[in-house]
């Protein structure tokens, strides 16, 4: 089945440090990867969808400087969450979609990132 | 965001029976995906299904697309230990490849 791969899968980290986060897609390639975020007891919302070789398109509210999307090949997409503070800390996770309409989003394990 | 009401929000059973959960919508989707989601971890898909009507089955769990394209309901049969964990839906709209996920329904088995 396809695999979708997250690192790391804890952070902790200090106010005012970047973080990066990486997600592969481990046997397909993904032209389209999404990046979720998930806080304690709720569901996920969607941040932005990362697509191989152009720019992020981002959700309403989520900002773009702050939440750093590359997708530079078809296998990892990066997010870095720059100049972290508290409120950033959360459940971040990535999915992948294998090209071609018959296929869903596969999800990453997710990441938990903790600022101090 | 938009998030599609999903109920119960959180259920509490005894091993061996039936559970019944449902995901509504204002807005017409094109496909309705069920997801479990265990603690800590990525949600893992369960069912897609893609026509209006559609019934499909995977093992104990049995979905349906509603026919009026605004909901879909879960069925899990017989419930085992192992069904413990966070469902979500999510609907796909017409020529878009975003997920909208539904508030989600705790399961919890009462031993």
């Amino acid at each position: 089945g396809a695999v979708v791969s997250q690192h790391p899968s804890r952070v902790i980290c200090k106010s005012g440090t970047s973080v990066k986060i990486e997600c592969r897609s481990l046997d397909f390639q993904a032209t389209t990867m999404f990046w979720y975020r998930q806080f304690p007891k709720k569901s996920l919302m969607l941040m932005a969808t990362s697509n191989e070789g152009s720019k992020a398109t981002y959700e309403q509210g989520v900002e773009k400087d702050k939440f750093l999307i590359n997708h530079a090949s078809l296998t990892l997409s990066t997010l870095t969450v720059t100049s972290a503070h508290p409120e950033d800390s959360s459940f971040y996770i990535c999915s992948a979609r294998r090209q071609g309409n018959s296929y869903e989003q596969y999800f990453g394990p997710g990441t938990r990132l903790t600022v101090t | 965001g938009q998030q599609l009401n999903q109920s119960p929000q959180s259920m509490f059973i005894q091993e061996g029976e039936d559970v019944s959960m449902n995901c509504t919508s204002s807005s017409i989707f094109n496909t309705w995906l069920w997801y479990k989601q265990d603690p800590g971890e990525g949600p893992v898909l369960l069912i897609a299904l893609y026509k209006a009507g559609e019934l499909t089955s995977n093992g104990r769990l049995t979905a349906q697309f509603g026919i009026t394209r605004k909901d879909s309901f879960l069925n899990i049969s017989a419930s085992i230990p192992s069904d413990v964990g966070i469902y979500f839906c999510a609907g796909r709209g017409f020529g878009n490849e975003k997920l909208t996920f539904g508030t989600g329904t705790r399961l919890t088995i009462i031993p």
